[in-house]
Parts: C-alpha cells; sequence; structure tokens
C-alpha cells in the first residue's frame, strides 16, 4: 500500500518570505499524481498544485511550485512571497494512475504565517 | 452553484442514535468518496463509488452504510454511533481529467 509522509507537523513563515513543506511517498508504481491541498480555518479542502509522475518539469502556480524527485520519491512545496491568508493545513497526497482510483493523504503541515 | 455540497454541515447526536449526511455534486463527475478527518486531522478513505456502485471500502465498521440513488449523490448513514464517531466527514468527487479531488465543505459530526 502506498504511504505519504509529511516530516513537519507544524512551519512557521514571515510575511513576504518563502517557505517549503516536505513531502515523501512510497510506491513501487511509475505512473501516478500527486497533489498539494490547502485546508484554511474554514474546512474546506483546495487543491493548490498537481504533478504528473511521467511529467519531469516541476509543476507552478503563481506562488506555488513543487520540487518533484522522482527518484527520491520527494514532492515538497514551495510557497513563496507568503501571505497571511496562506495560513493553512496543507496536505499532500498521492493517487496512483493504475489500481484504485483514491487519494492517499499525508497527515498535514500547518503552516503559520507571521506578520 | 456549490460543486459539492454536504448536508448538515453541523450535527451533534447523543450515543447510539442513527444519523445521515447527504453528499450531491453538479460537476457530472462518476466517482463520489467519503473521508473522515479524525481530531489530529488524518484523512483517510472510507468509500468510494463509481457510477452508484461500490468500489472502495475500506475497513470501517459496518455501522457505517453508503447509499448512492444515482451519480450525482452519496449520501452516509451512520447507525449506533459511538464517542468515536466524532470526526468531520468529507464528501468529494474525482474528475477524470485531471484527476483531482472537489471536496465539499465538510460535516463535524460530534456524538455525546
Amino acid at each position: 500500500a502506498q504511504t505519504v509522509t509529511q516530516s513537519q507537523p507544524e512551519m512557521s513563515v514571515q510575511e513576504a518570505e518563502t517557505v517549503t513543506l516536505s513531502c515523501t511517498y512510497d510506491t513501487s508504481e511509475s505512473d501516478y499524481y500527486l497533489f498539494w491541498y490547502k485546508q484554511p480555518p474554514s474546512r474546506q479542502m483546495i487543491l493548490v498544485i498537481r504533478q504528473e509522475a511521467y511529467k519531469q518539469q516541476n509543476a507552478t502556480e503563481n506562488r506555488f511550485s513543487v520540487n518533484f524527485q522522482k527518484a527520491a520519491k520527494s514532492f515538497s512545496l514551495k510557497i513563496s512571497d507568503s501571505q497571511l491568508g496562506d495560513a493553512a493545513m496543507y496536505f499532500c497526497a498521492y493517487r496512483s494512475a493504475n489500481a484504485g482510483n483514491m487519494l492517499t493523504f499525508g497527515g498535514g503541515t500547518r503552516l503559520m504565517v507571521k506578520p | 452553484d456549490t460543486a459539492v455540497s454536504q448536508t448538515p454541515k453541523y450535527l451533534v447526536t447523543q450515543m447510539g442514535n442513527d444519523k445521515s449526511i447527504k453528499c450531491e455534486q453538479n460537476l457530472g463527475h462518476d466517482t463520489m468518496y467519503w473521508y473522515k478527518q479524525d481530531s489530529k486531522k488524518f484523512l483517510k478513505i472510507m468509500f468510494s463509488y463509481n457510477n452508484k456502485e461500490l468500489i472502495i471500502n475500506e475497513t470501517v465498521p459496518n455501522r457505517f452504510s453508503p447509499k448512492s440513488p444515482d451519480k450525482a449523490h452519496l449520501n452516509l448513514h451512520i447507525n449506533s454511533l459511538e464517542l468515536g464517531d466524532s470526526a468531520v466527514y468529507f464528501c468529494a468527487s474525482r474528475s477524470v481529467g485531471t484527476g483531482e479531488l472537489f471536496f465539499g465543505e465538510g460535516s463535524r459530526l460530534t456524538v455525546l
């Protein structure tokens, strides 16, 4: 079974600075998808960014980018120019492209943004 | 025009009661899910339905019974509620193209 690990329960960043959230996963598959979801205090789960494993280029969405290291099974999220509204729980998630269709989530990282 | 909507958003009930949470999606997706988020924020898959058929049923007590009357709806019924059932329950549906899950706002269940 696939597992997703987020080793940082909490992170803190100064407003306008850059922060990187870590995620590693364990799989024997070669084709899969990786996601970062944000959960603000409102509880809503919001997709931040998505990466297909077959793509070598790292995904980027405005201030959010990933560092996808397939061999190392690492998928970190970088948030540039952090804003107060970025404060939330961030979840890394894995989905196989072959078998099943569920997302397996990491334990989450709580990001605090200091003004 | 909410994409995935759950009702109720909050539910407080006594141990032993039976309750239901409803979920509807207007995205035209074929696959829907129920996830449970515990007090430590850990998200765990419970069930997955594809076009009204159950395809994933993780180790969940049989007090939990999902029902999908059509592919736009996936309801969750819980019998004989226990203290440990207190959690936030999320419904989601999946886009075939991107694989992205679209989540409802969650239903916070508190069992007293």
